[in-house]
């Protein structure tokens, strides 16, 4: 199984920062990830898919990229609306398998 | 609107077993893949399982397989996960979740459920 490891699990931040977020695959896995953000009580939303595809609606200071085994998540000017938990996901193979997950608290 | 509600979620004690259903709409349910995932309370989020849109392909964790299955009713516009030999560690909000795109599988998850909570204990 392939396994998704975040960095850092815990992040604290203030409005306006710039944020990035780690997702590192255990082995290659091409563009084939995609990062979710989850609020308390709701189900995941996705935000990017193929590392850097920003799905419709999302957004535009919400950003990634990576290839191989490693990629990134930034938000480029942290909203009061994106303190959340954002997640990692690998469609390369099954089974599927996401991150462990990081927690963005304001500051 | 596109929408996917699940129900059937519960309290069901260990050994026991448990249907959920998925209902979709807003969307052409059969030109779409559909996959379970699940979150333990305070958990993180861990897939469960798979089909693809005429059910000819179908996926499992490890952690569920024989004793989860998954099936569609495209007529019905429907998902299900049968759950049998429930044990603890199966409680948790189990979500549906559709494939972005259609001629997938993309696995991709959008839209999400609002998810069914269940609940396994004596």
């Amino acid at each position: 199984d392939i396994q998704l490891t975040q960095s850092p699990s815990f992040l604290s931040a203030s409005v306006g920062d710039r944020v990035t977020i780690t997702c590192r695959a255990s082995q290659g896995i091409s563009s084939y990830l995609a990062w979710y953000q989850q609020k308390p009580g709701k189900a995941p939303k996705l935000l990017i898919y193929a590392a850097s595809t920003l799905q419709s609606g999302v957004p535009s200071r919400f950003s990634g990229s990576g290839s191989g085994t490693e990629f990134t998540l930034t938000i480029s000017s942290l909203q009061p609306e994106d303190f959340a938990t954002y997640y990692c996901q690998q469609r390369n193979s099954y089974p599927i398998t996401f991150g462990q997950g990081t927690r963005l608290e304001i500051k | 609107e596109v929408q996917l509600v699940e129900s059937g979620g519960g309290l069901v004690q260990p050994g026991g077993s448990l249907r959920l259903s998925c209902a979709a709409s807003g969307f052409t349910f059969s030109s779409y893949s559909m996959n379970w995932v699940r979150q333990a309370p305070g958990k993180g989020l861990e897939w469960v399982s798979y089909i693809s849109s005429s059910s000819s392909t179908i996926y499992y964790a490890d952690s569920v397989k024989g004793r989860f299955t998954i099936s569609r009713d495209n007529a019905k516009n429907s998902l299900y996960l049968q759950m049998n030999s429930l044990r603890a560690e199966d409680t948790a909000v189990y979500y549906c979740a559709r494939d972005l795109m259609v001629r997938g599988p993309y696995n991709w998850f959008d839209p999400w459920g609002q998810g069914t909570l269940v609940t396994v204990s004596s």
